[in-house]
């Protein structure tokens, strides 16, 4: 059964430029939620989707979006980009069944803002 | 808001000595807590994970007990290896939300 697929791996961003990642989540999963990850926050939550709808949101600026398609694919995408979004970005998804339900992440993107 | 307290590292350890990584989760309710690992270069791993007060997850040595009255889930390992060598994150969910609330990360560095 394959993992949690995120492309690209690494990326280089102009500041100002816009950028899109994307998660493939485990066959069957249809949660799909993303992570922020940096040396001074840690690990903070983005935003989670399911079956194409978000869920739930996180607290970041409205550069950050999301959306998921009807295969459970998702995409996040981060506008108008400050050296400050330099972070590895992790995707996680699970079935969403419960409390017992596992989250399997992605090896994540990362993204450098230059 | 609910809120994962960890146990600032980094933590360095001998080959076989005894590990513990203090982890305290602070929520409305009783959530759901885990134990993540994070190898270099990769993303994150489930290690262990308990749904209910009293629960014990293991797994590769390692234990974590929830412990209702503090909402605590320490990490444990009587004898570590070098290839424990990673960040352990804790982590708590609500439940019926797929949020988590993730700790601040222990680096764990072994020593042969």
């Amino acid at each position: 059964k394959a993992g949690v697929t995120q492309t690209p791996r690494y990326l280089i961003k102009t500041r100002g430029q816009q950028v899109t990642l994307s998660c493939s989540p485990i066959s069957g999963h249809r949660s799909v939620s993303w992570y922020q990850q940096t040396p001074g926050q840690g690990l903070q939550f983005l935003f989670e989707y399911f079956s194409e709808t978000q869920r739930n949101k996180g607290n970041f600026p409205g550069r950050f979006s999301g959306r998921q398609f009807s295969n459970s694919r998702s995409e996040m995408n981060v506008s108008t980009l400050e050296l400050g979004d330099s972070a590895l970005y992790l995707c996680a998804s699970s079935s969403s069944q419960g409390p017992n339900t596992e989250a399997f992440f992605g090896q994540g993107t990362r993204l450098t803002v230059v | 808001g609910d809120s994962v307290t960890q146990m600032e590292g980094p933590v360095t350890l001998s080959e076989e000595a005894f590990l513990t990584i203090n982890c305290t989760y602070t929520a409305t309710g009783y959530p759901s807590l885990f134990w993540y690992v994070q190898y270099p270069g990769e993303g994150l791993q489930l290690l262990l994970k308990a749904t209910k007060a009293d629960d014990k997850g293991s797994n590769k040595g390692f234990e974590a007990t929830y412990r209702k009255e503090t909402t605590s889930f320490h990490l444990e390992k009587g004898s570590v290896q070098v290839s424990d060598s990673a960040v352990y994150f804790c982590a708590g969910r609500d439940f019926g939300n797929e949020k988590l609330t993730f700790g601040t990360g222990t680096r764990l560095t072994i020593i042969p």
